[in-house]
């Protein structure tokens, strides 16, 4: 049964704490990303990977970080210099060329406290 | 900057009658224009795509029209039902690598019973 699985689904932190969300899938896909979901918002670009050990910054990746050591894992920090971290973060993956379909895992919801 | 605006924010019909949401872009190479169907706590589900040498694809009660002149695309969902309803974003390739997408802000669609 082919997907893509994010983990935890709801994730609370405290502030100054960083914290690591997981995303695998298991499509074969290279290409993966993550975006931030805020209410009454669109779904904006923080980091992506074309690639196995390559991954590039979207548009707001300032206090997250990745890495890409495996083809089917693609984790995102959280770290305490991200200011205002409550979201809904969605991971997703595509085969990597224009025109592919991204499939979505189904999303962590983080809380600061 | 590219930008893919989305209308409207918010939809309530009748269940049975239509509902049309238009989309957009500003990237006049754009040849990929993805709609995706995000239910309350999920990730976002492709529901039907259209690409750029056809005007209009339709998936039973659900519709894609495009119109590459004035650069905008419409989703059109026709007998709705209480189960459409949900938040649905329209997405177009990015100017700088065409497998990356640039998302709409969405548009929560309420179906009255």
């Amino acid at each position: 049964d082919g997907g893509i699985t994010q983990s935890p689904k709801y994730l609370f932190r405290k502030e100054g704490q960083n914290v690591t969300l997981s995303c695998e899938q298991n499509l074969n896909h290279d290409a993966m990303y993550w975006y931030r979901q805020d209410p009454g918002q669109g779904l904006r670009l923080i980091y992506y990977s074309q690639i196995v050990n390559d991954f590039q910054k979207g548009d707001i990746a300032e206090g997250y970080s990745v890495s890409r050591e495996k083809k089917e894992s693609f984790p995102l920090t959280v770290t305490s210099a991200q200011k205002n971290p409550t979201a809904f973060y969605l991971c997703a993956s595509s085969r990597g060329q224009g025109g592919d379909e991204q499939f979505f895992g189904p999303g962590t919801r983080l809380t600061v406290l | 900057g590219e930008n893919v605006e989305q209308h409207p924010s918010t939809l309530s019909v009748q269940e049975g009658d239509s509902a049309v949401i238009k989309c957009t872009y500003s990237d006049s190479a754009s040849n990929y224009f993805p709609w995706y169907k995000q239910e309350l706590g999920k990730g976002p589900q492709l529901i039907i795509d259209i690409r750029s040498n056809v005007g209009e694809k339709k998936d039973q009660r659900i519709a894609v029209t495009l119109n590459k002149t004035a650069k905008h695309f419409s989703l059109h969902i026709t007998e709705t039902q209480p189960e459409d309803s949900a938040v649905y974003f329209c997405a177009a390739p990015r100017m700088d690598s065409s497998y990356k997408l640039i998302f709409g802000s969405g548009t929560r669609l309420l179906v009255r019973p």
